[in-house]
């Protein structure tokens, strides 16, 4: 049962260009959405998150946004550039789940230069 | 500060070997987690602790798999007579307050590089 799904594998995008990377959930106790973004050989590294008493929240170059109703929220990154090549993980965690967050599989971002 | 250490960094095994995986969380941050991630595959939920409450075990896959907390800090993940399915990254992270003292911000969960498993 994947309650946290992100459809796109890979994603390639011209640097400076927008790139948007999406995320569905299933699980309508979710309340809490994290990016995280992963080098080859490293953790993930914390991005951004947003609460579901928010449809927007904003850091620099990222933005994500929330879309309770459709269950769906997206990652932009506006410019793209090259050093953000990374795989982007999509997460979530609800009262309920505790604090353990629930994965998307991820979606490789390549910014060509 | 630093940062979630693990350790060793890279394991290779033999099918039906022990192995002791190593994590070190942030200094101060009560909740620990310990995560896999398999080839192809998103981040798996293995175990959660928090403080002295009885841990989270629910994501373990099966009773080869145990995980200790000693003092509050350095967890262990023990994999017992491994398979070769076992193989992955075992990702451990940390956070400032898990379940008990929930508040928007403080769930970031802080990872460790990984240790790669490989059981031949």
């Amino acid at each position: 049962d994947q309650q946290v799904k992100q459809n796109s594998p890979s994603l390639s995008v011209q640097e400076g260009r927008i790139s948007i990377l999406n995320c569905d959930y299933t699980n309508s106790m979710f309340d809490y959405f994290l990016w995280y973004k992963k080098y080859p050989a490293e953790g993930p590294t914390f991005l951004i998150s947003i609460s579901s008493i928010k449809d927007k929240n904003e850091d620099g170059r990222f933005t994500v946004f929330l879309n309770k109703s459709a269950k769906h929220l997206s990652l932009h990154i506006v410019p793209s550039q090259p050093g953000d090549s990374a795989v982007y993980f999509c997460a979530a965690s609800g009262r309920t789940s505790g604090s353990r967050l629930t994965f998307g599989e991820g979606t490789q971002l390549t910014v060509n230069p | 500060g630093a940062g979630v250490s693990q350790s060793p960094s890279n394991k290779v095994t033999e099918k039906g070997k022990d192995v002791e995986l190593r994590c070190d969380p942030i200094s101060g941050h009560t909740a620990l987690y310990w995560y896999r991630q398999s080839l192809g595959q998103g981040l798996e939920f293995l175990i959660y602790f928090q403080g002295n409450s009885a841990p989270d075990k629910s994501g373990l896959p099966s009773d080869r798999f145990s995980a200790e907390r000693t003092g509050g800090s350095v967890s262990t993940l023990t994999i017992q007579r491994t398979q070769q399915e076992d193989s992955a990254v075992y990702l451990c992270a940390s956070t400032r307050r898990g379940l008990a003292g929930r508040r928007w911000g403080t769930d970031t969960q802080y990872f460790g590089p990984g240790t790669r498993l490989t059981v031949l």
